[in-house]
């Protein structure tokens, strides 16, 4: 069966500390997304891509970055990890923009 | 802005007690909205889309409708099963999601 993995599912890292998170999807899906969700607010995209080579700032992209070299896989990376990016970082996937997006089980952050 | 309110933040329900749950949104043309549930330490589960003022959708227990300027998710006869956290997310021109920060339901046996 198709599906959306994540990975690592926890991660405990150091404030100054490059971290990335793996996104893979078994869709074959051209759009990829990344949210991170906190207490008390809905889902926030960090940043999107519509197919390989392409990538997009989403409403909460500073200190993060994307690339996406081939359709399976976004990885998302901070490249200085900060206390304030404690957070549940969750990828999605779609079909194209009208679907509805796949989302993968999560991988919780935490940065001390 | 796009801006998504939902309501209640929390709805306790015994098993059979049936009840609404609100979105209100404001979105520069709304493309479509979208109803996930999720469950403690999961990603969000598709539940439904609707894309226009009138339109209707079921699923077991649940039902969404879609005004102008909000949307509602009804709950009928719930089980404990149903407990979760319901997401409403609109989709405005630019094709992007705005998530509302969710209802977190707790149905009691």
């Amino acid at each position: 069966d198709a599906e959306i993995t994540q990975s690592p599912r926890h991660k405990i890292t150091e404030t100054g500390r490059q971290v990335t998170l793996a996104c893979h999807q078994t869709w074959n899906h051209n759009n990829m997304f990344w949210y991170r969700q906190d207490l008390g607010h809905g889902l926030r995209l960090i940043h999107y891509s519509y197919g390989v080579q392409d990538t997009n700032k989403g409403e909460v992209s500073d200190g993060y970055s994307v690339s996406r070299s081939n359709t399976e896989d976004l990885p998302l990376t901070l490249e200085s990890a900060a206390s304030s990016q404690t957070s549940v970082y969750f990828c999605a996937s779609s079909a194209s923009s009208y679907n509805e997006q796949f989302f993968g089980p999560g991988t919780r952050l935490t940065v001390l | 802005e796009d801006q998504v309110t939902q309501s209640p933040e929390a709805l306790r329900l015994q098993e059979g007690e049936s009840s609404s749950l609100n979105c209100s949104y404001t979105v520069s043309g709304l493309r479509g909205l979208f109803w996930y549930r999720q469950d403690p330490g999961k990603g969000p589960e598709f539940l439904f889309t609707l894309y226009s003022a009138g339109e209707e959708k079921e699923k077991e227990r649940l039902k969404a409708t879609l005004t102008k300027k909000e949307s509602f998710l009804h709950i009928t006869a719930p089980k404990p099963e149903d407990s979760a956290t319901y997401l409403c997310a609109v989709q405005a021109n630019d094709y992007k999601l705005s998530f509302g920060a969710g209802t977190t339901v707790t149905v009691r046996a």
